[in-house]
């Protein structure tokens, strides 16, 4: 079974610019979660989606960032335009059922902002 | 509110010691308790967790935690540490529908031959 599938694994782009981030999830997992992990602090929630809705958006620092997933599957979050403060390593995980106990974790994105 | 503390950013420990890294919470409710694993390059993985059976949990690879809810600790030890134990380990807490977690800044753990 593929796991969580993450890209790019690392970005670098200057502050102004615009990133998009994508999370494949486990086939079938209709609950997504995006975290953030900014400068070796604590990870951090941004969002749920459960298949093309979103559940939970309560994380996301501001309107600069955009999440989507069209059709349930896989995910994007864009970031525009980027700023220094949004570096990071941005996680996705899924997981099948809501309120299973278990999220399985992509390897995360790192994002840098010059 | 939820939140977790984990002392010390780093942990050294030799090749065959014990292995001590250590979790404090604070939650509104009853909490399910998780440590997970980063490994270089690959995303994070599931160690242990505590969901309100036994206080005294074991995990993958010899590790274990104790829930202390009068601590407020959910502590990760392992009696003797290994090389391919090097990682980062994260404390996190969930509530009842484990629809958002709370992690801990992470520890690092290095082992010295």
């Amino acid at each position: 079974e593929a796991g969580v599938t993450q890209f790019p694994s690392h970005s670098v782009i200057e502050k102004g610019q615009t990133v998009t981030l994508r999370c494949d999830p486990i086939s079938g997992h209709d609950n997504l979660y995006w975290y953030r992990r900014v400068m070796g602090k604590e990870i951090k929630f941004l969002l749920h989606f459960v298949k093309e809705s979103k559940q939970d958006e309560s994380g996301m620092p501001n309107n600069r960032f955009l999440a989507e997933r069209t059709g349930g599957t896989y995910s994007t979050l864009k970031v525009q335009p980027a700023e220094l403060e949004d570096s990071g390593v941005y996680f996705c995980a899924s997981t099948e059922d809501s309120g299973a106990n278990v999220l399985t974790f992509g390897a995360g994105s790192r994002l840098t902002v010059l | 509110a939820q939140s977790v503390t984990q002392l010390g950013s780093h942990v050294s420990v030799s090749e065959g010691a014990l292995v001590l890294l250590r979790c404090n919470y604070s939650s509104s409710v009853p909490p399910y308790l998780f440590w997970y694993v980063q490994y270089p390059n690959q995303g994070l993985q599931l160690l242990l967790k505590y969901t309100s059976a036994a206080t005294l949990v074991k995990g993958i690879n010899g590790f274990e935690a104790e829930f202390k809810k009068s601590e407020t600790s959910f502590h990760l030890t392992k009696p003797s540490a290994h090389m391919s134990d090097a990682a980062e380990y994260f404390c996190a807490v969930s509530l009842y529908n484990f629809n958002k977690f709370y992690f801990g800044s992470g520890t690092k753990l290095n082992v010295k031959p």
